[in-house]
């Protein structure tokens, strides 16, 4: 079936540190690619995107990379802060279905002072 | 510019009953979407309305059912509630033109005992 899978469930960093969060996807009709964080009690908030046709994009102290051979999107977090703690979720938009979601189980990111 | 409101915030229901929660879409979206999350577990797509029509649709039993009204506006509704239902069910909005744009609530926090 479909799915959107990441590699480790937690992750804690020494504030400052830089964080990797990996996702394995296994759908390889999709087209478009989102990090979400979500806090606590709260909706999923957009990080950063990236298509089907790039392999790297860059945000503000986020870089996402997605390897579509081994299937694979990564998350960077530069310099990370309390306040990146949260749980991170990569979802998929596959291609041809109407814009439809598929989000992996997700990696909680804690963050030590 | 609001965002995504949902309502309520929490709800306890019996198994059986029928509950109905509602989403107020961010100010300029015409598509609404929603999803259910399961503690510990990624959302996952119940189904997605533009036009005040279902487009698109999880692998969600038919007692699990939408409405979108004329504002954009939207309802999802679950009938013969079942333990497995308790989650939270969030609502997702966005631009048809543009649906990778989504803008999340917080979410309904459903207990069903």
């Amino acid at each position: 079936g479909e799915s959107v899978g990441l590699h480790l469930p937690t992750l804690s960093v020494q504030e400052g540190d830089n964080s990797i969060i990996n996702c394995a996807y296994s759908n390889s009709a999709s087209d478009y690619f989102i990090w979400y964080k979500q806090e606590s009690g709260k909706g999923p908030q957009f990080i950063i995107d990236i298509r089907s046709n790039m392999d790297k994009r860059q945000g503000q102290r986020v870089t996402v990379l997605l390897n579509k051979t081994v299937k694979h999107l990564s998350l960077q977090i530069a310099a990370t802060q309390p306040g990146d703690s949260a749980v991170y979720f990569c979802a998929e938009i596959p291609y041809n279905q109407g814009g439809k979601l598929i989000f992996g189980q997700g990696t909680e990111l804690s963050v030590k002072p | 510019e609001t965002g995504v409101t949902q309502s309520p915030t929490h709800l306890i229901k019996t198994r059986g009953q029928q509950v109905t929660l509602r989403c107020s879409s961010q100010s300029g979206h015409n598509t609404v979407s929603w999803y259910q999350q399961a503690l510990g577990q990624g959302p996952q797509f119940i189904f997605q309305y533009y036009r005040e029509e279902e487009n698109g649709r999880g692998n969600f039993p038919p007692r699990f059912s939408g409405l979108q009204f004329p504002n954009y506006s939207s309802e999802l509704n679950v009938n013969a509630l079942e333990l497995d239902d308790s989650a939270l069910y969030l609502c997702a909005s966005s631009l048809v033109e543009r649906h990778y744009g989504y803008t999340f609530g917080s979410g309904t926090r459903l207990t069903v005992v």
